[in-house]
């Protein structure tokens, strides 16, 4: 299937640990993103990679860290886990740094991250 | 950045047609608007986009009317599946990612 596989789906974790998450996609697309959904659904772009080059970076913690080998592949690692970082983190991806506008993002399933 | 209004929430039943409206008044000249569906625990799935008009494809239907401040998602004949939340988004079509706002969207329930 061609799609945007992110791993885990669920992590729970207590606070203070470091975690990752993992994604992927196989639909080619040269841009990839990290967004976060809090619990209103408000859906929030973190960062944005083209080709392996960080192009959007906003306003996020430097607890957060993303980290692109290839261009096909967009991991997150997070530092010193707060409880306020518990929410649901989405992978997507697009055909180009524009693309999402013109022919839509591709999201993952998500991982919904618990700080206890 | 063209902000967008949308209602919370919204119910309906199978069989009938659910319209969303969807408010953004201050879309400039290059915003398209599109919206997008989310079922629990999914990502966001892209479904429609369009500048003016009428778009139509096999998920709905976008009414735009002539001074785009507002839009309207038409899902004919609703069934269970089509629970789920919908946001509108504007943006102009080469706009990077961090001006694609995603609001919180509409919570579209369908009953039996």
């Amino acid at each position: 299937d061609t799609a945007v596989s992110q791993t885990p789906k669920y992590l729970v974790t207590q606070m203070g640990n470091d975690k990752s998450i993992k994604c992927e996609q196989n639909l080619g697309h040269d841009t990839m993103y990290w967004y976060k959904q809090d619990s209103k659904k408000f859906l929030k772009i973190m960062f944005s990679y083209n080709n392996k080059e960080l192009i959007i970076n906003e306003t996020v913690p430097n607890r957060f860290s993303p980290k692109s080998p290839d261009k096909a592949h967009l991991n997150l690692h997070i530092n010193s886990l707060e409880l306020g970082d518990s929410a649901v983190y989405f992978c997507a991806s697009s055909v180009e740094t524009t693309g999402g506008a013109r022919y839509g993002y591709t999201f993952g399933s998500g991982t919904r991250l618990t700080v206890v | 950045l063209a902000k967008t209004t949308q209602p919370i929430s919204m119910d309906s039943y199978e069989g009938q047609e659910v319209n969303i409206t969807c408010s953004h008044n201050n879309i400039a000249t290059n915003d398209y608007i599109t919206w997008y569906q989310q079922f629990p625990s999914q990502g966001p799935r892209f479904i429609i986009q369009g500048y003016k008009t009428k778009v139509t494809n096999e998920v709905a239907s976008l009414f735009i009317p002539a001074d785009r401040k507002s839009s309207t998602l038409s899902l004919p004949r609703v069934s269970l599946s089509d629970t789920a939340v919908y946001y509108c988004l504007v943006g102009a079509r080469y706009s990077s990612a961090s001006k694609i706002i995603f609001g919180s969207g509409t919570r579209l329930s369908i009953r039996p």
